[in-house]
C-alpha cells in the first residue's frame, strides 16, 4: 500500500519561494506507471491541480502557474517535489501530493493522496 | 481550459433519501477522464468514481455515476450519515486538469 507524506515550512514570506517535498513509501517515483502530482486547495475552497511529474523528468503545469513553479523528482529518495517562486497571500493554501496511475501511458485515476499540508504565505 | 460547473451548491437532504449532483463542462469532455471525489472537513479528497461510472475499490454501490460529453451526473440512491460531505468533480482528459467548485451534501 503506497503511502504520500507532504513535509515543509508551514509559513513562507510574500516574494519568497515555497518549498515542499513529498515522500514515497510502498512505491517507486522511478516508476513509468505513474504521475505524480501536485494539488492545492485554499482553506475552505475548491482544489486546483498544479501539476505533474512522470519518472522520466516529463513535466505538465497549469498555465495559470506555469511561471512560477518547478516539480522535480529525487529518486535517490523516493521523493518529489514543489517548488513555487514569488509566492503571494493567494498561495495560502493546503498543498497535497498525489499518485495517478497510468493506463497505457494515459491518466487513469488518483490512486493515493497525501494527507496536505497547510502553507500560509504572510510576513 | 475546461471549465467545470457543478449544481447545487448545496443540497440538503436526510438520510436515506436520495441525492442528484450534476456537473456540467464548458466543451466535451470523454468520460474516460471524468471524476468524482468525496472530501469530509480536515481529510484529503477522496477517489470515488472514474471514468464516470466506475467505483473505487470500497464505495459502495449506493453511489452510480453518469454523463457524456458535457453534462455528467453523481447519484447516491440512499444517504447514509458518512456520505454527507463535499462532492467534486474532475476532469483530467485535457490540460489543465480541472476541478469542478464543488457540491456540499449537509444534513436537512
Amino acid at each position: 500500500q503506497v503511502q504520500l507524506q507532504e513535509s515543509g515550512p508551514g509559513l513562507v514570506k510574500p516574494s519568497e519561494t515555497l518549498s515542499l517535498t513529498c515522500t514515497v513509501s510502498g512505491g517507486s517515483v522511478n516508476s513509468g506507471s505513474y504521475f505524480w502530482t501536485w494539488i492545492r486547495q485554499p482553506p475552505g475552497k475548491g482544489l486546483e491541480w498544479i501539476g505533474y511529474i512522470y519518472y522520466s523528468g516529463s513535466t505538465n503545469y497549469n498555465p495559470s502557474l506555469r511561471s512560477r513553479v518547478t516539480i522535480s523528482t529525487d529518486t535517490s529518495k523516493n521523493q518529489f517535489s514543489l517548488k513555487l517562486r514569488s509566492v503571494t497571500a493567494a498561495d495560502t493554501a493546503i498543498y497535497y501530493c498525489a499518485r495517478v496511475l497510468l493506463d497505457y501511458g494515459d491518466p487513469f485515476y488518483f490512486d493515493s493522496w497525501g494527507q496536505g499540508t497547510l502553507v500560509i504565505v504572510s510576513s | 481550459e475546461i471549465v467545470l460547473t457543478q449544481s447545487p451548491g448545496t443540497l440538503s437532504l436526510s438520510p436515506g433519501e436520495r441525492a442528484t449532483l450534476s456537473c456540467r463542462a464548458s466543451q466535451n469532455v470523454s468520460s474516460t477522464y471524468v471524476a468524482w471525489f468525496q472530501q469530509r472537513p480536515g481529510q484529503a479528497p477522496k477517489l470515488f468514481m472514474y471514468g464516470a461510472s466506475f467505483r473505487a475499490s470500497g464505495f459502495p454501490d449506493r453511489f452510480s455515476g453518469s454523463g457524456s460529453g458535457t453534462d455528467f451526473t453523481l447519484t447516491i440512491s440512499r444517504l447514509e450519515p458518512e456520505d454527507f460531505a463535499v462532492y467534486y468533480c474532475h476532469q483530467y482528459g485535457t490540460s489543465p486538469w480541472t476541478f469542478g467548485q464543488g457540491t456540499k451534501v449537509e444534513i436537512k
